[in-house]
């Protein structure tokens, strides 16, 4: 298994400013994938961050909206840029601690934009 | 890409009552995954079931992977069983990996 823990764990948020997310994992995972749910709706994927490598972003996000870093192998974050309401949404981190093993998420951070 | 369905969307019980929630796949998949998500939005993560049964507690999950879907059994339902269940497939992602797709999930409430 894996213990995921995020920060913020919510936040309130003007327009067209930025929000950094950062996830942390107890243990040294390979890969680590950020989602968005937005309200009401299910998870969608925004990218997968590798260690030591570019994130790759699923059609619909670019990373000049949702920059993110992966410096070491049990942390991450997801930036949020230039913010609107429609970015308001939980942000969720998940890993798979082993190949074809469960997903594990973290708590989420709910970010609402003012 | 693969298309998850699942049903109902909504279900309200009472609490006692048992329940099966259902999950379609559009193409075969080798390790579907079930969440449930706690009213406070945390994802926790039922089972790992590429197929055949599995239980834990009162619930179980079976998936006929020939066939193309999953069911998760709820017995006995209280309270705090309360949520939204997703069931989630993988498909090939970029860069090699395997990202799950999920499907839009099915609100449980259970009254007491």
């Amino acid at each position: 298994s894996a213990v995921i823990s995020q920060k913020p764990s919510r936040d309130i948020c003007q327009r067209g400013t930025s929000l950094t997310i950062q996830c942390q994992v107890d243990s040294q995972v390979t890969m680590m994938f950020w989602y968005r749910q937005q309200p009401g709706q299910s998870l969608t994927l925004i990218a997968t961050a590798n260690q030591g490598s570019e994130a790759t972003y699923e059609s619909g996000f670019v990373i000049d909206k949702f920059p993110i870093s992966r410096p070491n192998l049990t942390f991450s974050t997801l930036t949020v840029s230039n913010m609107s309401p429609e970015d308001s949404s939980i942000y969720l981190c998940s890993v798979e601690p082993g190949l074809r093993t469960k997903r594990f998420f973290g708590p989420g951070t709910r970010l609402t934009v003012l | 890409g693969i298309q998850v369905e699942q049903s109902p969307p909504d279900l309200i019980l009472q609490e006692g009552a048992n329940s099966t929630l259902r999950c379609n796949f559009s193409d075969s998949v080798n390790n579907l995954q079930w969440f449930h998500q706690n009213p406070w939005g945390q994802l926790i993560n039922l089972f790992y079931i590429p197929s055949g049964t599995k239980q834990n507690g009162r619930l179980s999950a079976t998936t006929v992977a020939t066939e193309r879907y999953s069911l998760l059994y709820i017995s006995s339902s209280q309270t705090t069983d309360s949520g939204v269940y997703f069931c989630a497939g993988p498909v090939a992602g970029k860069g090699g990996s395997e990202k799950l797709v999920f499907g839009k999930g099915t609100k449980l409430t259970v009254n007491p």
